[in-house]
């Protein structure tokens, strides 16, 4: 079975806050992906790597940046955390580009920022 | 540009009711079609993935169908149980922007017993 795993169920941070989530899977997969879900607003991708040291911005990098050394880790850094940055956050991963690869999410990851 | 749309956004049925969740797209250009379940406080389970030259999947008590042509998938759930109760989410990988899936918003679903 694929496994996606994150580092927090849940984390409460302070405002201005850096903060670092970390997501790790061991099915050798070359997409990563971060994505944050919050109330009436479905899921949103934030940042994605389609190998390791490259990444693509989503539809809402802004406030975050991410970091992937190694292939079976992408980590979601929130530079100056802010209030509007609580949310679940969720990560993914998938094989190469094709009809026929399942993506898969982590547990996800409650932030609250006070 | 895609879009993905979830027809109804919720729905309550008693225990044993077959029933029937909508997902309609816009762009029939996608690698596969995904069907996810959602926990509350959880993350996607991934339920199945049908890809763009098939017609259907089945795994168990579920069915899932893909008319590319009309950009439509539905998901059969038969029998159903209070354990059903999650939110149920599709989602198309897309061929352009380096593989993105494009989510509808959701059908939470609650079998009552």
């Amino acid at each position: 079975d694929v496994k996606v795993t994150q580092s927090s169920r849940y984390l409460v941070k302070r405002t201005g806050e850096k903060v670092f989530l970390e997501c790790v899977q061991d099915m050798d997969h070359e997409n990563m992906f971060w994505y944050r879900q919050d109330p009436g607003l479905g899921l949103r991708l934030i940042y994605f790597s389609y190998d390791v040291k490259m990444k693509e911005k989503g539809d809402i990098p802004e406030g975050y940046s991410v970091s992937r050394e190694k292939k079976e880790r992408f980590s979601l850094i929130l530079e100056s955390a802010s209030t509007n940055q609580t949310s679940m956050y969720l990560c993914a991963s998938r094989g190469d580009l094709s009809s026929y690869n399942e993506q898969f999410f982590g547990p996800g990851t409650r932030l609250t920022v006070l | 540009k895609q879009e993905v749309t979830q027809i109804p956004a919720a729905l309550s049925v008693p225990e044993g009711e077959n029933l029937v969740l909508n997902c309609s797209f816009t762009d029939s250009a996608i690698y596969n079609l995904q069907w996810f379940r959602q926990d509350p406080g959880k993350g996607l389970t991934s339920l199945l993935l049908i890809q763009s030259s098939q017609r259907e999947q089945t795994s168990g008590r579920l069915n899932a169908s893909l008319d590319k042509s009309s950009g439509r998938s539905t998901l059969y759930i038969a029998a159903s149980q209070p354990g059903d109760s999650a939110t149920y989410l599709c989602a198309v990988l897309i061929y352009n922007q380096g593989g993105k899936l494009i989510f509808g918003q959701g059908t939470e679903l609650s079998v009552k017993p």
